[in-house]
């Protein structure tokens, strides 16, 4: 196992578009994370899976954005009508984690986003 | 509001000597801390960690140090080699799972 994957690695797109992008964790972690990080920040949590329920999601995550994970294995993220502000480094991690145990997260590569 | 802060954005330091990275953080209900680095085009990879019960753990060049009064923990790594030269986040969780991650110190480490 190569680590957790993300796809694709850049996209580009015009205000109003709808995109979706794909995280595959490492295949024994039952926790997925999403992420956004933009320049001179450190990555800012959007939401979490374990398994396949979506347990939690930050204020940041607007109506526009939403995630599944629907066999608790891959996960996607879509953006719909992307705005300029959402141009951003989305970061996937997974974990395993057991409760009342620290999980680490391990991170992929990212889907860089950049909305015109 | 930023929970957890790197006052310093970027670090250079001599190749062989130590390197201090600092991150303070303001919830005193974070329980656990990890170190990443973050090379460019690349997403963080987990460095090392530690939980508040502990107040120091290495793991070969890299030692974290936690000072829980002063909400306070600080990565050495010695000695620093020009590999080091990266982008270093903390990031700190409360008991639960969302993390918060530091702005980051952008480490040079020159030969």
């Amino acid at each position: 196992d190569t680590g957790v994957s993300q796809d694709p690695r850049h996209k580009i797109t015009k205000r109003g578009q709808n995109v979706t992008f794909r995280c595959d964790p490492i295949s024994e972690h039952n926790r997925l994370y999403w992420y956004r990080q933009t320049l001179g920040q450190g990555p800012e949590f959007l939401t979490y899976f374990q398994n396949e329920a979506q347990l939690e999601k930050s204020r940041l995550l607007s109506d526009r954005f939403s995630a599944e994970r629907p066999k608790g294995s891959f996960s996607t993220l879509e953006i719909q009508r992307t705005e300029q502000g959402d141009s951003a480094m989305y970061l996937c991690a997974s974990s395993f984690g057991l409760a009342g145990v620290a999980d680490t997260q391990y991170f992929g590569p990212g889907t860089r986003l950049t909305v015109l | 509001d930023q929970q957890v802060k790197q006052n310093s954005p970027s670090l250079s330091v001599q190749e062989g000597r130590i390197s201090i990275l600092n991150c303070d953080y303001t919830n005193s209900m974070f329980d656990y801390f990890l170190w990443y680095k973050k090379y460019p085009a690349e997403g963080p990879t987990f460095l090392i960690s530690i939980s508040s019960i502990k107040d120091k753990n290495e793991d070969g060049r890299f030692t974290v140090f936690l000072n829980k009064s002063a909400k306070h923990l600080s990565l050495h790594i010695v000695p620093s080699q020009p590999g080091d030269s990266a982008v270093y986040f903390c990031a700190a969780r409360p008991t639960g799972n969302q993390f918060y991650f530091g702005t980051g110190t952008s480490l040079t480490v020159i030969p």
